[in-house]
C-alpha cells in the first residue's frame, strides 16, 4: 500500500485566496483525520470522519475552514478565504479502528502571504 | 489550554547513551498514551503506546513509563542511535478516536 497520500506537498498563496488540500487514506481504513501543526500548539486535530461521515469538527478554527469526504478514498480540507495565520503544515491521517495507531501522510506545507 | 505538555522543546544526547523524553498531562481521564516520531518533511509515525492500566511497556530499545499519580510519562531510548534524531510527540486519548498531542521534543543524537 502507498500509505496516506496528500497533495499538494507545498502551497503558497496570497491572503484572501481559496486553498484546497487533498487526502487519500489507506484503503480499508474507516477513520480519517485532519491535523494542523504549528510551533506553538503542536499537532491539533481539526476534524475527523468515520465511514465518510464527519464525527467531530470542534477543532476547526472558524467558518473559513471546511472539510468533506465524498467517498472512502478521498477527502478535502478547504480554507476560504485564507489568512497569513493559517500558515502551517496540515496532515491527514487514517486508521482502521479509530482508537489505535493512526497513519499519517507526508503533510502539506501551506504558506499564506 | 494544553492538556498534553512537552516542556522540553529540544534535547541533545551522545550516541550510545540513554535518551529520556518527558510528557505531562492534565486530564486524569486519559486512558491511552502514545509516542510518535517525526522526521523532517514526513508525517509522524507511531512508535510505542501504553494503556493506563500498565506502568511500563517495552519494545526493543524503546520503553515507555507511565506514572498516573504524577500524570507523567516518559520515553526511554537505550542505546541512542543517530537515526533516532527526530521530533517526538506524546499523545493521549480517552480510549477513543481523538488524539491530543503535545508540542513535540526535538531529539538530536550526537555521534
Amino acid at each position: 500500500d502507498a500509505g496516506v497520500i496528500q497533495s499538494p506537498r507545498h502551497e503558497v498563496t496570497e491572503m484572501g485566496q481559496e486553498v484546497t488540500l487533498r487526502c487519500k487514506p489507506i484503503s480499508g481504513h474507516d477513520y480519517l483525520f485532519w491535523y494542523r501543526q504549528t510551533m506553538m500548539r503542536g499537532l491539533e486535530l481539526l476534524i475527523y470522519f468515520n465511514n465518510n461521515v464527519p464525527i467531530d469538527d470542534s477543532g476547526m478554527p472558524e467558518d473559513r475552514f471546511s472539510a468533506k469526504m465524498p467517498n472512502a478514498s478521498f477527502s478535502t480540507l478547504k480554507i476560504q478565504p485564507s489568512e497569513p495565520r493559517d500558515s502551517a503544515v496540515y496532515f491527514c491521517a487514517s486508521s482502521l479502528y479509530g482508537y489505535n495507531e493512526q497513519f499519517f501522510g507526508p503533510g502539506t506545507r501551506l504558506t499564506v502571504l | 489550554d494544553q492538556q498534553v505538555k512537552q516542556n522540553s522543546p529540544s534535547l541533545s544526547v551522545q550516541e550510545g547513551r540513554i535518551s529520556i523524553l518527558n510528557c505531562d498531562y492534565t486530564n486524569s481521564m486519559f486512558d491511552y498514551f502514545l509516542w510518535y516520531k517525526k522526521y523532517p518533511a514526513e508525517g509522524p509515525t507511531f512508535l510505542i503506546s501504553i494503556s493506563s492500566i500498565k506502568d511500563k511497556n517495552e519494545d526493543g530499545r524503546f520503553t515507555v513509563f507511565l506514572n498516573k499519580s504524577a500524570k507523567h510519562l516518559s520515553l526511554h531510548i537505550v542505546p541512542s542511535q543517530p537515526g533516532d534524531s527526530a521530533v517526538y510527540f506524546c499523545a493521549a486519548n480517552f480510549g477513543n478516536e481523538k488524539l491530543t498531542f503535545g508540542t513535540g521534543t526535538r531529539l538530536t543524537i550526537i555521534p
